[in-house]
């Protein structure tokens, strides 16, 4: 079965906080997508990567093809961090045949 | 350059009625992506488009279609509406081809089927 699991599921962090969300796959993939969502549904693509380590502010993505996993981490969270993370992979050689993780929720307090 | 656009932003349905939902890309991307996302099911792929033609389709009945239009723009129709299509419908566009590109996602349309 093709699936892209992450966890947790739900997190609460305390403002300040470095946090690290996991996703990892069961297919070979060519990239993977992070994606942000806030209450509202829109979504925002934070990185698409296919190796190594990728950074912007405070968020650094990294993947590892060879163990099929990548995190996203935060640093120095704040409530404004608080929405909802989903990783995703294109799936079939189409890059908009995306399987999506079931995402985690990410609550901030000040 | 502006952003995904999708028209309607929200939508009342009942059962039985059909809806056509509408996606203009940001300019100059051919791919467009249309997903459904529900609190039971989460997101779920349910076609892609590349230069007027479906690239790929997902798990959905096919009471569900598309099309995409030589300006790229894309529309999705539901037939026969049912409960359970109530979900919000997000569209995303990418440049295309065969690399692998950023998704940009529209804001969604929230259909509520009664």
């Amino acid at each position: 079965k093709n699936e892209v699991e992450q966890s947790p599921q739900n997190l609460t962090a305390q403002e300040g906080e470095f946090i690290t969300i996991n996703c990892s796959y069961s297919v070979g993939i060519s990239a993977l997508h992070w994606l942000q969502q806030h209450p509202g549904g829109g979504i925002v693509s934070l990185f698409m990567l296919s190796s190594g380590k990728k950074k912007h502010g405070r968020l650094i993505a990294t993947i590892n093809i060879q163990e099929k996993h990548s995190s996203l981490h935060i640093t120095a969270s704040h409530p404004r961090d608080s929405a909802v993370y989903i990783c995703a992979a294109p799936w079939g050689g189409s890059q908009g045949n995306l399987i999506f993780g079931k995402g985690t929720k990410l609550s901030v307090k000040p | 350059k502006a952003g995904v656009t999708q028209t309607p932003r929200y939508l009342i349905k009942t059962r039985g009625q059909q809806v056509t939902l509408s996606c203009s890309p940001i300019s100059g991307h051919r791919s467009v992506s249309w997903y459904q996302q529900t609190p039971g099911q989460g997101l779920q792929f349910l076609f892609e488009y590349f230069s007027e033609t479906q690239r790929n389709k997902g798990n959905f009945p096919g009471r569900f279609s598309g099309r995409q239009f030589s300006n790229s723009r894309s529309e999705m129709n539901v037939s026969t509406l049912e409960l359970g299509d109530s979900a919000l419908y997000l569209c995303a566009s990418s440049p295309g081809g065969t690399s692998s590109y950023e998704q940009y996602f529209g804001p969604g349309t929230r259909l509520t089927v009664t």
